[in-house]
């Protein structure tokens, strides 16, 4: 089955630790998102890749990290210079392209982060 | 900056009955796209439905149809027939479109509005 996978469905975090969230794809999307959703609220883009090797911050990327040495992988860290970082955490891809078929962005399952 | 607006936060339809989700967006751009999403408790995004702004034909996928308005940028969703699988939280979501088409990559989402549908 094609798709977006995210893992660990929930993840525990120390105070000063960093923890990284997992997203992978097998669609052969080009481009791959990281938001963040909080109680009550809409979603917030943290990075986003277009391509490999290249990624761009979003709206919120203090305290965060990303990198993306693979097509079908784009790895989040939370570093402890996120002071809030409780929250759900949605990853998404794209074709990118002109069309709005390509353009359209699917979500992974999501991955709920709580500070211990 | 574009900004999304739903401005109700809540609402409630009975089954099989019709209802219609309000969205309005701020932009100086004549090219976007416009999207609604379904979350559900599982919480996973699922695309319900599309529009590229540059199409005057309202978008319709099954139960599920817009209401297009792009002089007023508004972008209603239509659910007719509701079930009870439909209740979820719906967002309204704006995606600015660069040359050629290609996006900026950015979707800015409404704060949503919880569906409730009765039996």
């Amino acid at each position: 089955d094609g798709g977006i996978t995210q893992s660990p469905k929930y993840l525990f975090r120390k105070e000063g630790q960093n923890v990284t969230l997992s997203c992978e794809q097998n669609l052969n999307h080009d481009a791959m998102y990281w938001y963040r959703q909080d109680p009550g609220q809409g979603l917030r883009l943290i990075y986003y890749s277009q391509i490999v090797n290249d990624f761009q911050k979003g709206d919120i990327a203090e305290g965060y990290s990303v990198s993306r040495e693979k097509k079908e992988s784009f790895p989040l860290t939370v570093t402890s210079a996120q002071k809030n970082p409780t929250a759900f955490y949605l990853c998404a891809s794209s074709m990118r392209g002109r069309t709005l078929k390509q353009e359209t962005q699917y979500f992974g399952p999501g991955t709920r982060l709580l500070v211990l | 900056a574009q900004t999304v607006t739903q401005s109700q936060p809540e609402m409630s339809v009975q089954e099989a009955e019709t209802v219609t989700l309000s969205c309005t967006y701020d932009t100086s751009e004549s090219d976007y796209y416009l999207f609604w999403y379904k979350q559900p408790p599982s919480r996973q995004m699922i695309l319900v439905i599309r529009q590229e702004a540059y199409k005057q034909q309202n978008a319709t996928e099954n139960r599920f149809s817009v209401n297009f308005q792009k002089a007023a940028k508004s972008f209603s969703l239509k659910i007719s027939d509701s079930q009870l699988g439909d209740a979820a939280m719906y967002f309204c979501a704006y995606l600015r479109s660069g040359p050629g088409g290609t996006s900026y990559g950015k979707l800015t989402f409404g704060q949503g509005t919880i569906l409730t549908v009765h039996p």
